[in-house]
């Protein structure tokens, strides 16, 4: 189970943190994604963690705005989100991946979500 | 950045008949392919990966073809619940992407 919290409204320029429990599996062996769903839109990948935490990856829209980060001793992943832009606008779904490592970034289940709102 | 195309955009069919869904990578991803279902006010479901490999508890009238650029996502008989916006994502490369998403209904 993966249960995202942290939405909410955050004006243009400011920051939010969003954290996701996961339970039900061994967090500490399975890389970990965040995506996100703007209202009436398709699916975006934002980001993505390895296993260890070691190696990080980054969406260019979010790029220098967002960190991801992970404590694997409490079974949570985490996304910084700073700068904030109304296009930042969306549900977003942590989820866990296939695997670690190449070939295995791939989401195979998913929270139910938080919005998180920009606007002023 | 690897662009998804799917196509069709949508499509309209009825219950029982076969689907044929299509996505295009603008180079090659291997068998780095990921189906998803979005059902409204859903999360996702992963229904393929690695190209045709069902995930679990996905039934049998899911599959999946191809590799390189070409990939087909084939309901073999269309139930009343597969009526939804189905998602093709890669994840050969970074950045990840996904397609623009086919809505069946």
């Amino acid at each position: 189970q993966l249960l995202e919290s942290g939405g909410g409204l955050v004006q243009p320029g400011g920051s939010l943190r969003l954290s996701c429990a996961a339970s039900g599996f061994t967090f500490s062996n399975y890389a970990m994604t965040w995506l996100r769903q703007a209202p009436g839109k398709g699916l975006e990948w934002v980001s993505a963690i390895s296993a260890g935490g070691g190696e990080s990856f980054y969406a260019g829209s979010v790029k220098g705005r967002f960190t991801i980060s992970r404590d694997n001793s409490k079974n949570t992943l985490y996304v910084q989100m700073n700068s904030l832009r109304p296009e930042d606008t969306a549900v977003y779904y942590c989820a866990k991946n296939c695997g670690d490592g190449p070939g295995n970034y791939c989401p195979d289940h998913w929270g139910q979500g938080t919005l998180v709102t920009v606007s002023s | 950045d690897i662009v998804m195309t799917q196509s069709p955009g949508a499509l309209s069919v009825s219950p029982g008949e076969r689907v044929t869904l299509s996505c295009r990578a603008s180079r090659r991803v291997s068998s780095d392919l990921a189906w998803y279902q979005q059902r409204p006010g859903r999360a996702p479901r992963l229904l393929i990966y690695g190209a045709s490999t069902r995930a679990t508890g996905v039934p049998a009238r899911f599959s999946g073809s191809g590799s390189g650029t070409e990939f087909t996502l084939t309901i073999s008989s269309l139930q009343s619940e597969d009526f939804a916006v189905y998602y093709c994502h890669q994840y050969y490369d970074w950045p990840l992407t996904f397609g623009q998403g086919t809505k069946v209904e």
